[in-house]
């Protein structure tokens, strides 16, 4: 499904550099997310948009930043990379109040070294 | 905010045999309470979902049930099948005008033996 494109779609980075994901998406969608999934912990919000002026902290959004440059794009931003953010990242767009499902890229895997 | 606890976080099954995933939640303010399945390296995908109006859902061999009463939920997988092995994440929100956080449980990883 290439309607919701993340990139890079791996990377490798050392620690204390600054690193941006990026997300884009075609469905037209208001609602943008970031998540992050570790091993037994699920997907955990990051960030999430419902609009292009409208950022909104997740539940884990200490040492993560984001930008929402159009409706179709929405980025995350990691300042200064550390080792504990290296996991999967995942973007995902919803509709409009009447709508319920998200859909989600493909992922980024993201090492930190 | 809201609380999603899923258990068990591994399941193995015989092919053949039913499988069953449980949430609790903790807003009783969620009303809505979708199901998602993530094949190996791949992304999730929703596979059924439910609002708090309804009790039960079935589509073909999955069926979610709610207890609102109780908080909690359930993903039922009858007659696995191989394919069927995954990790599969519940979640709960709720619906409102201006948009939903979904928020996911830990995940359960099944595995179907043939």
């Amino acid at each position: 499904d290439a309607d919701v494109t993340q990139t890079p779609r791996n990377r490798i980075t050392k620690t204390g550099k600054r690193i941006m994901l990026e997300c884009s998406q075609t469905k037209g969608h208001d609602r943008m997310y970031w998540y992050r999934q570790d091993p037994g912990l699920g997907l955990r919000l990051i960030y999430y948009s419902f609009d292009v002026k409208d950022i909104n902290k997740g539940e884990i959004s200490d040492g993560y930043s984001v930008s929402r440059q159009a409706q179709a794009k929405f980025s995350l931003s990691l300042e200064s990379a550390i080792p504990n953010q290296t996991a999967l990242y995942f973007c995902a767009t919803k509709s409009d109040d009447r709508g319920t499902e998200a859909f989600f890229g493909q992922g980024t895997r993201l090492t930190v070294v | 905010g809201e609380n999603v606890e899923q258990h068990p976080s591994t399941l193995s099954v015989q092919e053949g045999d039913s499988a069953v995933i449980k949430c609790t939640y903790s807003d009783s303010a969620s009303n809505y309470f979708p199901w998602y399945k993530q094949e190996l390296g791949k992304r999730p995908q929703l596979i059924i979902d439910i609002r708090s109006n309804v009790g039960e859902k079935k589509d073909q061999r999955i069926a979610v049930t709610l207890n609102k009463t109780a908080k909690h939920f359930s993903l039922h997988i009858t007659e696995t099948q191989p394919e069927d092995s995954a990790v599969y994440f519940c979640a709960a929100s709720i619906i409102k005008a201006a948009g939903n956080k979904l928020t996911f449980g830990g995940g359960t990883r099944v595995l179907v033996k043939p």
